[in-house]
């Protein structure tokens, strides 16, 4: 069946660095690569998506990459701030949304 | 708030028994999916309707029910229920179910004891 795997499961990074989370999935229908973020005992919430006919998407300090022959695609956070730590989850989707497990991101003062 | 509204926000029960979860998705939103997250796991697809059909299933046991009915609010049934199936339920609302940003509820805390 249809998989994603992310990494890393967790993540701690000096605040004003910038911090990187990486998935692959399995399904090469896959079309839509959604990110959310999901602060603590709240709901998943998403921060940026990218569709399969585009490479880069940029928004303020977030950026994905997507790598279609490869099935990799990336979160990339940039002058990280407190407000970052929560949970981010990557997910593949053509039909259903197939997340990962996530990953913890920290970040320290 | 997503827009979405899920029923009730905690719930607590014993072994053995059956629930109903409820989500009315947001206005105009077609596709409804349902999410399961334990404690420190990631969000578990269990199934996704679209437009009262269902349209695409996970890894959800045949303990575990679900349907859309024609006003498009879904109902979520967990019968036989065991200390495991403790978890948060979340529902998401999607406009077509596809390609499209899918919007979460506050979830549903089940409990069992």
């Amino acid at each position: 069946g249809e998989n994603v795997e992310q990494h890393p499961s967790t993540l701690s990074v000096q605040e004003g660095d910038s911090a990187v989370i990486k998935c692959t999935y399995s399904d090469s229908a896959s079309n839509y690569f959604p990110w959310y973020k999901q602060e603590l005992g709240k709901r998943p919430q998403l921060i940026i998506d990218i569709r399969s006919n585009v490479g880069e998407k940029k928004d303020q300090r977030i950026a994905v990459t997507l790598n279609k022959t490869a099935k990799h695609f990336s979160l990339h956070i940039t002058e990280t701030q407190p407000e970052d730590s929560a949970v981010y989850f990557c997910a593949a989707s053509r039909v259903k949304i197939i997340f990962g497990k996530g990953t913890r991101l920290h970040i320290l003062p | 708030d997503s827009g979405v509204t899920q029923t009730p926000k905690h719930l607590i029960t014993a072994t053995g028994q059956r629930v109903t979860l409820r989500c009315s998705p947001r206005s105009g939103d077609l596709s409804v999916y349902w999410y399961q997250q334990s404690l420190d796991q990631g969000l578990q697809f269990l199934i996704q309707y679209y437009n009262g059909e269902e349209r695409a299933k996970g890894n959800i046991l045949e303990r575990f029910s679900a349907q859309q009915f024609p006003d498009l609010h879904s109902e979520l049934n967990l019968s036989s229920l065991e200390l495991g199936d403790s978890a948060l339920y979340f529902c998401a609302s999607s406009a077509t179910g596809e390609d499209t940003e899918a919007f979460f509820g506050q979830g549903t805390r089940l409990t069992v004891v």
